[in-house]
């Protein structure tokens, strides 16, 4: 079984323009959960999409967004950068189905601002 | 209420011992434990996970020890080795479909 696929894995920008990042989850996974991992706030958690539809939701401007389609795909979108976006993007999938709440995460996206 | 709680920061051990890590929380409404194992440059790997239902729980050389009344739990490594030199994670689950919450983490380095 395929795991967690993220693009790109590399990434950098400049202040004021926007990216998109996206996140394959594991073959028959509906849940895709966003974080953002940082050496001085560790990893904090963004948004969580199940079925196509944002069930949870973090303490990150809205400038940061996201979706999920159909297919389980999820795009995580951050516009305006800023210079503390700069950060490791990790996605993590999960079955989503109550009791089963396993979430593999995927080798993630390092964004640097410039 | 929705922090967890990491410590030691960082835990040098020497090969073949015993690497301990705790983690402690407040919200009495997290119902799931995972912990992380994360190397440079890679994503974390859920390395083991418990729920309050039960205090212990092995797997390989890895075990958790889950204190309910105290609201702490903790990883346990035996016979550590230096492939086991990255960084743990600890992490706690609500009632809020697939959020974790995670500590701060916990930098291992297992000396040969």
């Amino acid at each position: 079984k395929a795991g967690v696929t993220q693009t790109p894995r590399y990434l950098i920008k400049t202040r004021g323009q926007q990216v998109t990042l996206s996140c394959s989850p594991i073959s028959g996974h509906r849940s895709v959960s966003w974080y953002q991992q940082t050496p001085g706030q560790g990893l904090q958690f963004l948004f969580e999409y199940f079925s196509e539809t944002q069930r949870n939701k973090g303490n990150f401007p809205g400038r940061f967004s996201g979706r999920q389609f159909s297919n389980s795909r999820s795009e995580m979108n951050v516009s305006t950068l800023e210079l503390g976006d700069s950060a490791l993007y990790l996605c993590a999938s999960s079955p989503g189905s109550p009791g089963n709440t396993e979430a593999f995460f995927g080798q993630g996206t390092r964004l640097t601002v410039v | 209420q929705q922090q967890v709680k990491q410590s030691p920061q960082s835990l040098i051990v020497q090969k073949g011992g015993i690497s301990i890590i705790n983690c402690a929380y407040e919200n009495t409404a997290f119902d799931y434990f995972p912990w992380y194992q994360q190397f440079p440059g890679k994503g974390p790997a859920l390395l083991i996970a418990i729920r309050p239902d039960v205090s212990e729980k092995k797997e390989g050389r890895f075990t958790i020890s889950f204190n309910k009344s105290a609201k702490q739990f903790s990883l346990h490594i035996m016979d550590s080795q230096p492939g086991d030199s990255a960084t743990y994670f600890c992490a706690a689950r609500g009632n809020q479909g697939g959020k974790l919450i995670f500590g701060q983490g916990t930098e291992l380095s297992v000396k040969p």
